[in-house]
């Protein structure tokens, strides 16, 4: 069962663009929404991330939305850079904190 | 900034031997766990190990999986008889009380 599933696949942006990517979740239960940033060879790097009793958050050019009642989150890089160029993985967890992540999308943004 | 360490970082292996992948995590977290990542394919929970014992396992976790801490510092990840679909990225992660969870470099493991 597929907990936790992402789109689009891959992105390809200029320089300066606004990279989205969505996520959307099944389980109810699940009250913690990070993402996680992955270059090639490393492991996923904590990035941001979200509870539902918040629709947004920001931390420096990375925005989360959150929309509960569809059970939808979103990450946003604005003013994105060639350094951003990397996997992006969505996650979701409830108490017990086991993660269950998106198949990951893959960010490219073009000097 | 404190991190999650483990080693080694590449590790190749024949079919049926056993491996062992080692983790530091982050000291006064409390929450260690594995993830692992086949090639191109999503992160996927192994276990979870807290107050020195496993608190959940995922239906990859088989009797051909094991994990300890065994002097309060290290966390292996041990795989008794090693197969070819074993051959993955292996995360081990740390948390402290927060929600927080802090990933390794990860090991690679080739099973041959």
């Amino acid at each position: 069962q597929q907990q936790v599933k992402q789109s689009p696949q891959s992105l390809i942006v200029q320089k300066g663009g606004i990279p989205i990517i969505n996520c959307a979740y099944e389980n109810t239960a699940f009250d913690y929404f990070p993402w996680y940033q992955q270059f090639p060879g490393k492991g996923p790097a904590l990035l941001i991330a979200i509870r539902p009793d918040v629709s947004e958050k920001k931390e420096g050019r990375f925005t989360i939305s959150f929309n509960k009642s569809a059970k939808q989150f979103s990450l946003h890089i604005m003013d994105s850079q060639p350094g951003d160029s990397a996997t992006y993985f969505c996650a979701a967890s409830s108490g017990n904190n086991r993660l269950a992540f998106g198949k990951g999308n893959q960010v490219v943004v073009i000097p | 900034e404190p991190e999650v360490t483990q080693t080694p970082s590449h590790q190749v292996t024949q079919m049926g031997q056993e491996v062992i992948l080692r983790c530091v995590p982050i000291s006064n977290h409390l929450y260690f766990y594995w993830y692992r990542q086949i090639l191109g394919q999503k992160v996927e929970f192994l276990v979870s190990f807290y107050n020195n014992e496993i608190s959940e396992k995922s239906e990859i976790f088989d009797d051909q999986f094991s994990v300890e801490r065994p002097d309060g510092s290290n966390f292996t990840l041990k795989i008794r008889s090693t197969k070819l679909e074993d051959s993955a990225m292996y995360f081990c992660a740390s948390r402290p009380t927060g929600r927080s969870t802090f990933f390794g470099q990860g090991t690679r493991l080739t099973v041959v």
